[in-house]
């Protein structure tokens, strides 16, 4: 099966311009989740879709950050207007159900705002 | 609330040789999952093994092992006869039932020839 596809994969955006992050999850996996790293920090979680429902969006630093997921399928990421602070690595990750075990993780879209 | 933390930063082996990563965590909690997680240069996260808190044995995966020490609240990751493929971002990171991931600020593991 497809694993979870991210992209860009690089982004490189001057501070005060929009972007918009893609991730399309493994087919039929109603879990969808976004997490971020910041250079040398944690990996820390932003929020958490399912289906197309926000069903934990307390990881969302301010209202310059919004998600989608149209339809349940693939979600967006939009950061308008950037910062210099967004720079990071941004994950997604998908997973069937409720479980109690890892889930799988894209390779990520690194964003660098300068 | 819950932590992970990871003492170190940055780690090296030499090929076919034994490491140790250390992760401890913070939770108030008696029931909870642990993860290691390993990002290589490509830059996809793979889970390389998974602790249930309840279990006392600790888990193995191949060459890959934990130190799961449950009233200390730590978690440490040993790999054995390591390999140059081992080289990658290691993190470790906590899980309560169905919520969200905290992870830890990572290893860099460099394997040398």
């Amino acid at each position: 099966e497809a694993g979870v596809t991210q992209f860009p994969s690089h982004s490189v955006i001057e501070k005060g311009q929009t972007v918009t992050l893609r991730c399309d999850p493994i087919s039929g996996h109603d879990n969808l989740y976004w997490y971020r790293r910041v250079m040398g920090k944690e990996i820390k979680f932003l929020l958490h879709f399912v289906k197309e429902s926000k069903q934990d969006e307390s990881g969302m630093p301010n209202n310059r950050f919004l998600a989608e997921r149209t339809g349940g399928t693939y979600s967006t990421l939009k950061v308008q207007p950037a910062e210099l602070e967004d720079s990071g690595v941004y994950f997604c990750a998908s997973s069937q159900g409720p479980v109690n075990y890892g889930y799988t993780f894209g390779s990520g879209t690194r964003l660098t705002v300068v | 609330a819950q932590t992970v933390t990871q003492s170190q930063p940055e780690m090296s082996v030499q090929e076919a040789e034994t490491v140790t990563l250390s992760c401890t965590y913070d939770t108030s909690e008696s029931d909870y999952y642990l993860f290691w997680y390993k990002q290589p240069p490509s830059r996809q996260m793979i889970l390389v093994i998974r602790q249930e808190a309840y279990k006392q044995q600790n888990a193995t995966e191949n060459r890959f092992s934990v130190n799961f020490q449950k009233a200390a609240k730590s978690f440490s990751l040993k790999i054995s006869d390591s390999q140059l493929g081992d080289a990658a971002m290691y993190f470790c990171a906590y899980r309560r039932y169905t919520d969200k991931l905290i992870f830890g600020t990572g290893t860099r593991l460099q394997v040398f020839p």
